[in-house]
């Protein structure tokens, strides 16, 4: 069965910083693969996804994320966050052809400081 | 941009009583789910729905829920009987086809008393 694993329930860093929130998921076959954001009060945004090709992917607001197959993992990125970033990040994996469904993570829920 | 769209954001009721929650997904939209996230728990899928069938459910979707499109735009989600631990926020979405991202819409938090 697919899942999804979200190690950080929570990260603070500062405005500015660099920001990598980890992602691992365990599927048979090539997976889809995901990064939601969810801001208080809103519903889940798509930042960015990977279906194939280039393992680095580039998503909305400047994130980016790396598929690697090798460690099941694809570890989203933002080189300088900004307090607007603040929210709950979800994983998620998808099938490539057969359960239509997604499988999220817990999230992680980012707070930024000033 | 298109979006999905979901009514009521927040609704309260009485457990035994039916609810009814109520989506608009993207207007060229084919396939349509509900998921739903209880509080401090992973985001579940309930349901997929295609062609006026339902494509896929989790276990947890069991006889007291049911979806349809009752008319071209909307996409309905009903609990005949709700009980405490349906306590939850229920998302919708839409995709265009099968096995690609999906877009989700705010939710709205189903809160059984």
């Amino acid at each position: 069965a697919q899942s999804v694993t979200q190690p950080d329930i929570h990260i603070t860093v500062s405005e500015g910083a660099s920001l990598e929130l980890r992602c691992n998921y365990s599927y048979g076959a090539t997976p889809y693969l995901f990064w939601y954001v969810q801001s208080p009060g809103q519903g889940l945004q798509l930042l960015l996804k990977y279906f194939s090709g280039d393992t680095l992917v580039q998503g909305i607001k400047g994130f980016e994320a790396e598929f690697k197959r090798s460690q099941s993992s694809f570890n989203l990125r933002k080189p300088s966050v900004h307090w607007s970033d603040a929210a709950e990040y979800f994983c998620a994996v998808g099938s490539q052809g057969g359960s239509e469904k997604l499988v999220f993570g817990k999230g992680t829920k980012l707070t930024v400081n000033p | 941009e298109p979006e999905v769209t979901q009514t009521p954001s927040h609704q309260v009721t009485q457990m035994g009583q039916e609810v009814i929650l109520r989506c608009v997904p993207i207007s060229n939209h084919l396939y349509f789910y509900w998921y739903r996230q209880i509080l401090g728990q992973k985001v579940e899928f309930l349901v997929s729905f295609y062609n006026n069938e339902i494509s896929e459910k989790s276990e947890i979707f069991d006889d007291q829920f049911s979806v349809e499109r009752p008319d071209g735009s909307n996409f309905t989600l009903k609990i005949r009987s709700t009980k405490l631990e349906d306590s939850a926020m229920y998302f919708c979405a839409s995709t265009d086809r099968r096995n690609t991202e999906a877009f989700f819409g705010q939710g709205t938090r189903l809160t059984v008393v």
